[in-house]
């Protein structure tokens, strides 16, 4: 059975950087395309960026752009995600999830970590 | 971008109703429509992927519709359980609907 565990909960100042993990059990992170999403507190699910297996390249939301990167372990089967220049609107549950079946949806989605950004 | 807009914002309806939440897309996104459920505190989880086809498990009071620009997720008769939030999905960018906030009246 394929599960996400993410990393635990951070605290950050704002213009610092966090990096979440995603660990991958059951399954090899190489044939998976991983995705990031976040959840403001009391808003909706924003879509981070993720893998494209037809480019064979990570896309990125044009709003995380220059801010967020996604890169990978293959050897621990491990994903990452980091975003830089933290500000408080950051604030957020951080997903991952993918689209284990290949139905174009993300049907497999970590358990959330929670980033609060704060002086 | 594609922009997804989806209504109502929240809803409040009786156990055994019927519910129904529409998804509009900004263009033409063929059925490439997804719709999640979310309860607080935990993560999304798949309902409906390609607009109509039930995600394994789920029951089969959900039930989604539509192709082009306009879908509609519908609940045949609203359970207790069923208290959660609904977002659709394009799966072309990847966006996410607004969602559907949903309570028993």
């Amino acid at each position: 059975q394929v599960q996400l565990v993410q990393s635990g909960a951070e605290v950050k100042k704002p213009g610092a950087s966090v990096k979440v993990s995603c660990k991958v059990s059951g399954y090899t992170l190489t044939e998976l395309s991983m995705h990031w999403v976040r959840q403001a507190p009391g808003k909706g699910l924003e879509w981070m960026g993720g893998f494209d297996p037809e480019d064979g390249e990570t896309i990125y939301a044009q709003k995380f752009q220059g801010r967020v990167t996604m890169t990978e372990d293959t050897s621990t089967d491990t994903a990452y995600m980091e975003l830089s220049s933290l500000r408080s609107e950051d604030t957020a549950v951080y997903y991952c999830a993918t689209d284990f079946t290949a139905i174009h949806a993300f049907d497999i989605w970590g358990q959330g970590t929670m980033v609060t950004v704060s002086s | 971008d594609i922009q997804m807009t989806q209504s109502p914002s929240s809803l409040s309806a009786s156990v055994g109703d019927r519910v129904t939440i529409t998804c509009q897309a900004s263009q033409d996104i063929s059925n490439y429509l997804n719709w999640y459920q979310q309860k607080p505190g935990k993560a999304p989880k798949l309902l409906i992927y390609d607009a109509s086809n039930l995600e394994t498990g789920v029951p089969s009071r959900f039930s989604g519709s539509g192709s082009g620009t306009d879908f509609t997720f519908t609940i045949s008769s609203l359970q207790p359980e069923d208290i959660a939030t609904y977002y659709c999905q394009q799966y072309d960018n990847l966006s996410f609907g607004g969602g559907t906030k949903v309570e028993i009246k």
